[in-house]
């Protein structure tokens, strides 16, 4: 499977700052993913990360406030922009290998702390 | 249970006991999967179910499936101080293409094993 490398494993930032998370994969994949992880909640998808395009955002997220990238099929950033407390979660990278009936692979996640 | 309920929320257990987790859905799933997740940490992949399976093992796991009751259960048997974490359930969203990494996931239920 898939291994993947997420980077900053944690931060604090000050509101109104800017944070960008990388992910590298080590190996090409079709289909990439983040996540958040609100503190004591379970996982909310954020958007897709589409390779040469634009994310598709779910419901509740917008591109002004997680800009998306994904050069190519190794390697994307999310960045959360503006930060509030609210903001405060643990971000996870996920991507997709093989089969459509298969597992996502996860990152380590990005505990973001926002003061 | 999930999606979004858990059954339990938490379960705390001696070392040696088994340890049973609940997860319902309400949507019909091609596939179910169940997430380990250590200290806030990334998730990493336990067992995928899918719909047309009933029973599945993996070693000291055991998965149940129950499509008519929109339900599935997870068995840790022999349980160990190191299967502390937190347990999820997921889902795909949709058939087909990229729905298929798009996971709903339940609210998780927080198992510790006491040595």
């Amino acid at each position: 499977s898939a291994v993947i490398s997420q980077k900053p494993s944690r931060d604090i930032c000050q509101r109104g700052t800017s944070l960008t998370i990388q992910c590298q994969v080590d190996s090409q994949v079709t289909m990439m993913f983040w996540y958040r992880q609100q503190p004591g909640q379970s996982l909310t998808l954020i958007a897709t990360a589409n390779q040469g395009s634009e994310a598709t955002y779910e419901s509740g997220f917008v591109i002004d406030k997680f800009p998306i990238s994904r050069p190519n099929l190794t390697f994307s950033t999310l960045t959360v922009s503006n930060m509030s407390p609210e903001d405060s979660s643990i971000y996870l990278c996920s991507v997709k290998q093989g089969e459509l009936n298969s597992p996502l692979h996860f990152g380590n996640g990005t505990r973001l702390t926002v003061t | 249970s999930q999606q979004g309920e858990e059954d339990p929320q938490a379960l705390s257990i001696q070392e040696g006991e088994n340890a049973t987790m609940n997860c319902s859905y309400k949507t019909s799933i091609n596939n179910l999967q169940w997430y380990r997740q250590n200290s806030g940490r990334g998730l990493v992949h336990l067992i995928l179910i899918r719909s047309n399976e009933r029973e599945k093992h993996s070693g000291r796991l055991r998965v149940t499936l129950d499509t008519s009751k929109k339900s599935s259960s997870l068995l840790i048997t022999a349980s160990r101080a190191a299967d502390t974490a937190s347990y999820f359930c997921a889902t795909p969203r949709g058939a087909g293409g990229t729905s298929y990494g798009k996971l709903t996931f339940g609210q998780g239920t927080i198992l510790t094993v006491h040595p």
